[in-house]
C-alpha cells in the first residue's frame, strides 16, 4: 500500500535552476497540498487542489505553480529556484468532505537545497 | 487567519514520566483539531483527531487530547512516555471557511531521556 509517494527524495539545485516535484497518490483523495517545512515553522501550505483539474493558493504560493491533470498526481513546480526555497517539502492528501475532519496523509518528503 | 500556538519548542521527560505537550488556538468557531507526529526524515502521521463528538479524544499509541473551548486549547497527553515516542509533534487547526484547509503550528519536540 503505497499512499502518498514523492519524487525526487533529495536534490541539489543552482540559483535559477528550474525542477519539478511529482506528487502521486493511491487512495483515490479529492484534495492535495503541497507544504513547505522550515525549521520552528512548522509547515506552510505552498498550493492545494480542490479536485482534477483546479489549483489554488496557499500562504507562501509565490515563486511556484503546481498542476493537477489527473486526479492521483499534483505537481509542485519551481521555475526560477531561489536560495531562499531551500527546504523540505512534503505532500499530503485526504478524502476532502465539507465537514473538515478528514485527516490528511503525508508523504516522506523532498529535501531540496538551492545553492 | 486562524492560528495554533504550540507553546514549547522542546519538551523533555523521562521513560515512563507522563508527557504534556500544550496547544492553543485562535478561533471565534468551533475547528476540526488534529495531533500529527513526525519521526527524523519521515512524513507526519496522524495521532488524533477532534471533530466536535467527544471533548476527550484517544488516538493512537496511548495518547490522548482534551479539547476546552473555554481555554481555547487541545492539550495532547500521554501517561507513561516510552523511548519510541521521541519525535516531532504539531498541532493543527482548520480554516473557518474552508474546513479542508489547515494550519500548522510550529511544533515542538519530544525528548525521552532513558
Amino acid at each position: 500500500n503505497a499512499g502518498v509517494t514523492q519524487t525526487p527524495k533529495f536534490r541539489v539545485l543552482k540559483t535559477g535552476q528550474s525542477m519539478t516535484l511529482l506528487c502521486a497518490q493511491d487512495m483515490n483523495h479529492e484534495y492535495m497540498y503541497w507544504y513547505r517545512q522550515d525549521p520552528g515553522m512548522g509547515l506552510r501550505l505552498i498550493h492545494y487542489s480542490v479536485g482534477e483539474g483546479t489549483t489554488a493558493k496557499g500562504e507562501v504560493p509565490d515563486g511556484y505553480n503546481v498542476s493537477r491533470l489527473k486526479k492521483q498526481n499534483f505537481l509542485l513546480g519551481l521555475e526560477s529556484a531561489a536560495p531562499s526555497q531551500t527546504s523540505v517539502y512534503f505532500c499530503a492528501s485526504s478524502y476532502g468532505e465539507n465537514r473538515g475532519n478528514q485527516p490528511q496523509h503525508f508523504g516522506d518528503g523532498t529535501r531540496l537545497s538551492i545553492l | 487567519a486562524q492560528s495554533v500556538t504550540q507553546l514549547d519548542s522542546h519538551v523533555s521527560v523521562s521513560e515512563g514520566t507522563p508527557v504534556l505537550l500544550r496547544c492553543n488556538y485562535s478561533s471565534s468557531y468551533s475547528p476540526s483539531l488534529f495531533w500529527y507526529v513526525q519521526h527524523p526524515n519521515k512524513g507526519l502521521q496522524l495521532l488524533l483527531k477532534y471533530t466536535s463528538a467527544a471533548t476527550l479524544v484517544k488516538g493512537i499509541n496511548g495518547f490522548e487530547a482534551e479539547f476546552k473551548k473555554s481555554e481555547t486549547s487541545f492539550h495532547l497527553t500521554k501517561p507513561s512516555a516510552h523511548m519510541s515516542d521521541a519525535a516531532e509533534y504539531f498541532c493543527v487547526v482548520s480554516d473557518k471557511y474552508n474546513f479542508n484547509k489547515f494550519y500548522f503550528g510550529s511544533g515542538t519536540k519530544l525528548n525521552v531521556k532513558p
